[in-house]
C-alpha cells in the first residue's frame, strides 16, 4: 500500500533552516506529484508548494517565495522540503502528500512537527 | 484568514444529517474540483471526497460531496461517533496558482 514515511520531529533556533523528507513506497515514484502543507496548532493548512519528482518542476505559494526548495531523489524514492530563515511563525507540523499530476491531493504523511524557538 | 470560508463548527446527534458548506470564488471553487479531507485529532488529513462529489476506495457512502457555482458542501448522513473530527476543503486556484484550504470545520457529535 502507499506509504509517505516523513523524517523525525526537529527543533530550530530562528534563523536557521530545516529539512524534511518524505520517503515514498508501495507505488510508483515519479508518477505522482509531491505537495508540502503545514498545519500550525489549531490552524487549518496551508499549502506551500508542490514538485514533480518526475522532472523537478516546482512551484511554491506567495508566502515561502524565497525560503522554500523542494528537491528530491528518485534513486531512494525521497522528497525534500527546505525552509530557511525560521522564525516562530514557523512552527508547525509538516506533511508531503501526494497527488496525481495536475489533481488532487489523495495520499498523506503522518506529518513532521517542526518547532522554532530560541 | 483561509482563502475557502467554512464554519469554525457544526454538530449533530448520532443517526443524524449534517452539512458542513465551503464558499470560495470563481478563481477556485467557481472553477476548480473541490475536495474535502477528515482529520481526525493528532492525524494527518484523510482524502474523503474529491473532483467534487468522488469518494475513494473506502469512504463509506454515507459521506457525500457537491457543488453549486462558488459554494461546496459535504454531507454526512447517519452520523456516528466516530465521525467526530475537522473536516476541511480544498481546491486549486488559478489566481494564485496554488491549493487553497478552509479553515476547517469542527464536527462535535453530541
Amino acid at each position: 500500500q502507499v506509504q509517505l514515511v516523513q523524517s523525525g520531529a526537529e527543533v530550530k533556533k530562528p534563523g536557521a533552516s530545516v529539512k524534511v523528507s518524505c520517503r515514498a513506497s508501495g507505488y510508483t515514484f515519479i508518477n505522482y506529484d509531491f505537495n508540502w502543507v503545514r498545519q500550525a496548532t489549531g490552524q487549518g493548512l496551508e499549502w506551500m508548494g508542490w514538485m514533480s519528482p518526475k522532472t523537478g518542476d516546482t512551484g511554491y505559494g506567495q508566502k515561502f517565495q524565497g525560503r522554500v526548495t523542494m528537491t528530491r531523489n528518485t534513486s531512494i524514492n525521497t522528497a525534500y522540503m527546505e525552509l530557511s530563515s525560521l522564525t516562530s511563525e514557523d512552527t508547525a507540523v509538516y506533511y508531503c502528500a501526494r497527488g496525481p499530476p495536475g489533481g488532487e491531493i489523495h495520499d498523506w504523511g503522518r506529518g513532521t512537527l517542526v518547532t522554532v524557538s530560541s | 484568514q483561509s482563502v475557502l470560508t467554512q464554519p469554525p463548527s457544526a454538530s449533530g446527534t448520532p443517526g443524524q444529517r449534517v452539512t458542513i458548506s465551503c464558499s470560495g470564488s470563481g478563481s477556485n471553487v467557481g472553477s476548480k474540483f473541490v475536495s474535502w479531507y477528515q482529520q481526525l485529532p493528532g492525524t494527518a488529513p484523510k482524502l474523503l471526497i474529491h473532483s467534487n462529489h468522488q469518494r475513494p476506495a473506502g469512504v463509506p457512502d454515507r459521506f457525500s460531496g457537491s457543488k453549486s457555482g462558488t459554494s461546496a458542501s459535504l454531507a454526512i448522513s447517519g452520523l456516528q461517533s466516530e465521525d467526530e473530527a475537522v473536516y476541511s476543503c480544498a481546491s486549486w486556484d488559478g489566481t494564485l496558482n496554488g491549493w487553497v484550504f478552509g479553515g476547517g470545520t469542527k464536527l462535535t457529535v453530541l
